[in-house]
């Protein structure tokens, strides 16, 4: 079975600093998908970035930037020039790999982060 | 609508009442997942359709919960004798053949 940990139940940061988050997973598959959502007061969950296992390059999305270690099952969540707009909690996820379409995700218990002006 | 549209908002229920959750997915979209979230945790799955079959449902916690999706597009979410362990909220994602999942913005369940 799959696990997804996140250690860090709470981070906060100052408007326009650069904030890590954590994730550490376990799994015996070898081809996945691994995820950062975002989730803020409103419930939605908006995807943040994602990593394609097999690729070693790390994903970028304008701001945000994963640091993806896959010997150590590491991935971690870097957000450069934070904004208040990023207050909200954070959720690390794990799928395995489909032929087609999606499986179900697997996530984290969360890190809620707080950007303060 | 151009999302995950999920209904009601917000469901207060007496404890052994019965509650039905409605998921409309993306117009086009084949798979749909219903996800519980307690508080303070991550969601964690619950059931999986590919168009009107429900092909995973283990992670159902117990046979009070029943999911259909008969038309392959809107699906329901029923909880039969509603007990307290079942306040959460309830996400419902949906996909086409990529890999991203959208998400609804969930129904807040309160049994009391």
């Amino acid at each position: 079975a799959q696990t997804v940990t996140q250690s860090q139940p709470e981070m906060s940061v100052q408007e326009a600093e650069t904030v890590t988050l954590s994730c550490t997973y376990d799994t015996s598959e070898s081809n996945y998908y691994l995820f950062w959502y975002k989730q803020p007061p409103s419930r939605q969950m908006i995807l943040v970035i994602r990593q394609e296992a097999y690729k070693q390059q790390n994903a970028t999305e304008n701001r945000f930037s994963v640091n993806f270690q896959k010997a150590a099952k590491s991935f971690s969540l870097k957000i450069s020039d934070s904004q208040l707009g990023d207050t909200a909690m954070y959720f690390c996820a794990f799928m395995k790999h489909k032929a087609s379409g999606t499986d179900k995700l697997i996530f984290g218990t969360g890190t809620r982060l707080q950007v303060f002006p | 609508g151009a999302g995950v549209s999920q209904s009601p908002r917000y469901k207060v229920a007496k404890r052994g009442q019965d509650v039905a959750l409605r998921c409309d997915p993306i117009s086009g979209h084949v798979s749909l997942f219903w996800y519980q979230q307690a508080l303070g945790q991550g969601p964690e799955f619950l059931t999986y359709f590919q168009n009107e079959a429900q092909l995973d449902k283990s992670g159902l916690p117990s046979d009070r919960f029943f999911a259909e999706r008969p038309e392959g597009s809107v699906s329901t979410l029923k909880i039969q004798r509603t007990q307290q362990e079942d306040s959460a909220v309830y996400l419902c994602a949906s996909s086409s053949i990529s890999v991203e999942a959208f998400f609804g913005q969930g129904t807040r369940l309160t049994v009391v």
